[in-house]
């Protein structure tokens, strides 16, 4: 069975700090990869994904993930944070033979301090 | 030209009530989900329908029951509701083009 560890339940920063949030997932198959944010009071939305290619993407806002298979991580990192950023942030799988299903990570929280 | 909606947006209400929670997309998506979000912030997929018919259930109560009247639609029934039941249930559809979830606003349930 699939499933996703978030090792950050809540990282606080100071703005212009720079972010790793971690994130490891368990399958031996292929998979693709999300990150998605919570806004306060807000839907999730979609940051980045990977589905194939370069194992380094860039997501909207500044945001970039690092697919390392041999590790099976799949980290957020974001060089110059601000305190717009605070939010939860998701990390999420899917199995490409089971596409419809979405695995998601128990989120980080974080906070940034203006 | 909200993508995918949600109705109510807060839900309180009694234990033993039955309610419902109503979505709706209008991207064309093939694929709709409901998923459960506890005070903890984890998100727990409940259910998946696929062009009407029910593809994923992730062992949820059978007090929960999805209903697809169509490919833009997936209504959540809860009978005899919880305490436990209260959390935000969150509704959202999927692209078979890009494989993304697009999720709608949220409903928050509370049950006293």
């Amino acid at each position: 069975a699939q499933s996703v560890s978030q090792h950050n339940h809540h990282v606080i920063l100071s703005e212009a700090a720079s972010l790793e949030l971690g994130c490891n997932y368990s399958y031996g198959g292929t998979v693709n990869l999300f990150w998605y944010v919570q806004y306060p009071g807000q839907h999730l939305q979609l940051l980045l994904k990977y589905f194939s290619g370069d194992p380094l993407v860039k997501g909207i806002k500044g945001f970039e993930a690092e697919f390392i298979k041999s590790k099976f991580s799949f980290n957020l990192r974001k060089p110059s944070v601000q305190w717009s950023d605070t939010a939860e942030y998701f990390c999420a799988v899917n199995a490409r033979s089971s596409a419809s299903k979405i695995i998601f990570g128990s989120g980080t929280r974080l906070s940034i301090r203006p | 030209d909200t993508a995918v909606s949600q109705t109510p947006k807060y839900l309180v209400t009694q234990m033993g009530n039955d309610k419902s929670i109503k979505c709706e997309q209008n991207l064309g998506h093939d694929t709709m989900y409901w998923y459960k979000q506890d005070s903890k912030k984890f998100l727990k997929i409940m259910f998946s329908y696929n062009n009407k018919e029910l593809i994923i259930n992730e062992t949820v109560p059978n007090r929960f029951s999805p209903k697809s009247p169509d490919k833009a639609h997936l209504n959540l029934h809860i009978n005899s509701l919880e305490l436990g039941d209260s959390a935000v249930y969150f509704c959202a559809s999927r692209s078979g083009a890009t494989d993304t979830q697009y999720f709608g606003p949220g409903t928050r349930l509370t049950v006293l």
